[in-house]
């Protein structure tokens, strides 16, 4: 079975800037996660849907939106981009609890 | 609230050698634990995770680690080192909040395996 792919692999934007992100999850996973992995940091937890419906948000402020869709596959969308927002962005799907299978991620940079 | 402290930021050994990444939690409730790597521009694998049952866990590649509840430890040892083992490691806990399940994860531990 095919892994959680991610779109686009890299991707460079200017500030003020809008970006969406896309997510696949692997067959049969119904949950999907996002992480923000800023350089030499651990990943840090940005939203969780499951079945469609927003399950749980962390600490980003209201510039960073997502949803998911019927087929299950998810966007990520972050508007008036900062510098700061450069980060490799991850992607995880679950079929139940405990075990999240991670995407290889998207690269932004914000110059 | 649930954390992970990851004890060196870098970690660097012999090939062959004994490999040793630290990890310590903070959790109110018996914690779900699981180590990743992160090979340079990937995603994160996972290596192995606790939940409930035997404390000593083994997982792929060789590593295997052991959850110490009086410690709030869950170190993650390989008996010899690889060069293919040279990759970046994060400790992490599951925290089950309000109906959602996030991971909660330490900085990392870059790991070097000198030749």
């Amino acid at each position: 079975d095919a892994g959680v792919t991610q779109s686009p692999t890299h991707l460079i934007k200017t500030r003020g800037q809008h970006v969406t992100l896309r997510c696949s999850p692997i067959s049969g996973h119904k949950s999907v996660s996002w992480y923000q992995q800023v350089l030499g940091q651990g990943p840090q937890f940005i939203f969780q849907y499951y079945e469609k419906e927003e399950r749980g948000r962390g600490n980003f402020p209201d510039r960073f939106s997502a949803r998911q869709f019927p087929n299950y596959s998810s966007e990520l969308n972050v508007n008036a981009l900062l510098l700061g927002d450069s980060a490799l962005y991850l992607c995880a799907s679950t079929k139940g609890w405990q075990e999240q299978f991670f995407g290889p991620g998207t690269r932004l940079t914000v110059l | 609230a649930q954390s992970v402290t990851q004890l060196g930021s870098h970690v660097s050994v012999s090939e062959g050698a004994l490999v040793l990444l630290r990890c310590n939690y903070s959790s109110s409730v018996p914690p779900y634990l699981f180590w990743y790597v992160q090979y340079p521009n990937q995603g994160l694998q996972l290596l192995l995770k606790y939940t409930t049952g035997a404390t000593l866990v083994k997982g792929i590649n060789g590593f295997e680690a052991e959850f110490k509840k009086s410690e709030t430890s869950f170190h993650l040892t390989k008996p010899s080192a690889h060069m293919s083992d040279a990759a970046e490691y994060f400790c992490a806990v599951s925290v089950y909040q309000g109906g959602s399940e996030k991971l909660v994860f330490g900085k990392g531990t870059k790991l070097t395996v000198n030749p």
